[in-house]
């Protein structure tokens, strides 16, 4: 398996602008992640689903950031309108449920710079 | 209060050198404990679970002291290959959602030479 495949691996945007980034889950995960990491904050959970189904949004910094994942092997996360203060790596992870130590397995991001 | 709180670090030590990293957690409900390695510009990979009895991996040692809410990593004899941030995980507890990933900021370790 090739593992978590996010694209863009690298985004430079003007303010203002709207920003897609996409992430494949490791095929037959059921959880999948969305993580924002900075110098200051460390990795923050944004969102994460199971089954494709939300579970717990309360990651996300604000109404300009919005995630779907409307199949099995595919999620985005959008920020409309990007900020200065959203220029960060952004981080998928996919897990599969039923191990009680089951390990989450990162892409290799994409970072973000919006200028 | 973050929920994982962690040595603020960096960490600078020699080679052979045996350093040890703590890590805080504030849900007493948590189920699982991890901690994941880091390499500069590099996504977080899992080093080792950490499991209420203690567990070693070489030169590693994860200690979990559920009644402080406290989790430790020993690496012994470190090597510059384990300059890194070692991130403290803890999941669970969360509605049922065992599966919810929280991580600390991380711990720089930088071996010298």
């Amino acid at each position: 398996d090739a593992g978590v495949i996010q694209s863009p691996r690298h985004e430079v945007t003007e303010m203002g602008q709207e920003v897609t980034l996409r992430c494949k889950p490791i095929s037959g995960h059921d959880y999948l992640f969305w993580y924002r990491q900075t110098m200051m904050r460390g990795l923050e959970l944004l969102i994460y689903f199971n089954n494709n189904v939300p579970i717990d949004d309360s990651g996300m910094p604000e109404d300009r950031f919005s995630a779907k994942m409307p199949n099995a092997s595919f999620s985005t996360l959008k920020i409309q309108p990007s900020e200065p203060r959203d220029s960060a790596v952004y981080f998928c992870a996919s897990s599969l449920r039923g191990r009680r130590d089951t390990e989450a397995f990162f892409g290799q991001g994409t970072r973000l710079t919006v200028v | 209060r973050k929920e994982v709180e962690q040595d603020p670090g960096p960490f600078n030590v020699p080679e052979g050198a045996t350093v040890a990293f703590n890590c805080t957690y504030s849900n007493s409900a948590s189920q699982s404990f991890f901690w994941y390695r880091q390499d500069c510009r590099k996504e977080p990979k899992l080093l080792m679970s950490v499991y209420s009895s203690g567990n070693e991996d070489g030169r590693f040692t994860a200690q979990l002291n559920r009644a402080s809410q406290y989790i430790s990593l020993l690496i012994r004899d470190s090597k510059l290959s384990d300059s890194a941030t070692y991130l403290c995980v803890v999941t669970g507890a969360y509605g049922g959602a065992t599966n919810k990933l929280i991580f600390g900021t991380g711990t720089l370790l930088a071996v010298q030479p």
